[in-house]
């Protein structure tokens, strides 16, 4: 089946520790994003890619970074820089044509000890 | 920039009824796509329906039906029939509609939607 596959599902990290979250999709999509979910808000932009080996910040990117060397994945490493990390992460991906529709992987929960 | 406004964070509907969601948008493109996308507990986002905005004719996909409203900038989601499975977050979001562009999404904060037996 198709799909966009996000692990872990829960993950736990200490204070000054990077993490790195995975995500994968085989339904050769060109564009890839990261959002970020804290209670009460809607998806914020974290990074998001068009093509392989490239991408762009969104609006939240400080204390994140990306890499995109393949077309399947965006794996998103949360740095100890990033001050306050504990929040739901979902990685989604779109074909690349104008109004394609964004498909969202299952999310990762995040949270910081 | 473009905004997204859900100015009703809760929303309660008894089971078999119809309940109907607002969203107001701030553009100022011409041409745009929207969507609603629904969130339930298990916190998968899915898409529950899209429209774009050069076509007059609102969208639906089963019980769901939206009332674009374009020179409202008003899209609003109708629910009918509800089910005890449509109790979720309800996100409406904008995209710009430029070829080969970011597709990146604007989210409003979303509406929470409770179904009651």
């Amino acid at each position: 089946d198709g799909g966009i596959t996000q692990s872990p599902k829960y993950l736990f990290r200490k204070e000054g520790q990077n993490v790195t979250l995975s995500c994968e999709q085989n339904l050769n999509h060109d564009a890839m994003y990261w959002y970020r979910q804290d209670p009460g808000q809607g998806l914020r932009l974290i990074y998001y890619s068009q093509i392989v080996n490239d991408f762009q910040k969104g609006d939240i990117a400080e204390g994140y970074s990306v890499s995109r060397e393949k077309k399947e994945s965006f794996p998103l490493t949360v740095t100890s820089a990033q001050k306050n990390p504990t929040a739901f992460y979902l990685c989604a991906s779109r074909r690349g044509s104008a109004g394609d529709t964004q498909y969202f992987g299952p999310g990762t929960r995040l949270t910081v000890l | 920039a473009q905004t997204v406004t859900q100015s009703q964070p809760e929303m309660s509907v008894q089971e078999a009824e119809t309940v109907t969601l607002s969203c107001t948008y701030d553009t100022s493109e011409n041409n745009y796509y929207l969507f609603w996308y629904k969130q339930p507990p298990s916190r998968q986002m899915i898409l529950v329906i899209r429209q774009e905005a050069y076509k007059q004719q609102n969208a639906t996909e089963n019980r769901f039906s939206v009332n674009f409203q374009k020179a409202a900038k008003s899209f609003s989601l109708k629910i009918s029939d509800s089910q005890l499975g449509d109790t979720a977050m309800y996100f409406c979001a904008f995209m710009k509609p430029v070829s080969g562009s970011q597709g990146n999404l604007i989210f409003g904060k979303g509406t929470k939607l409770s179904v009651k037996p």
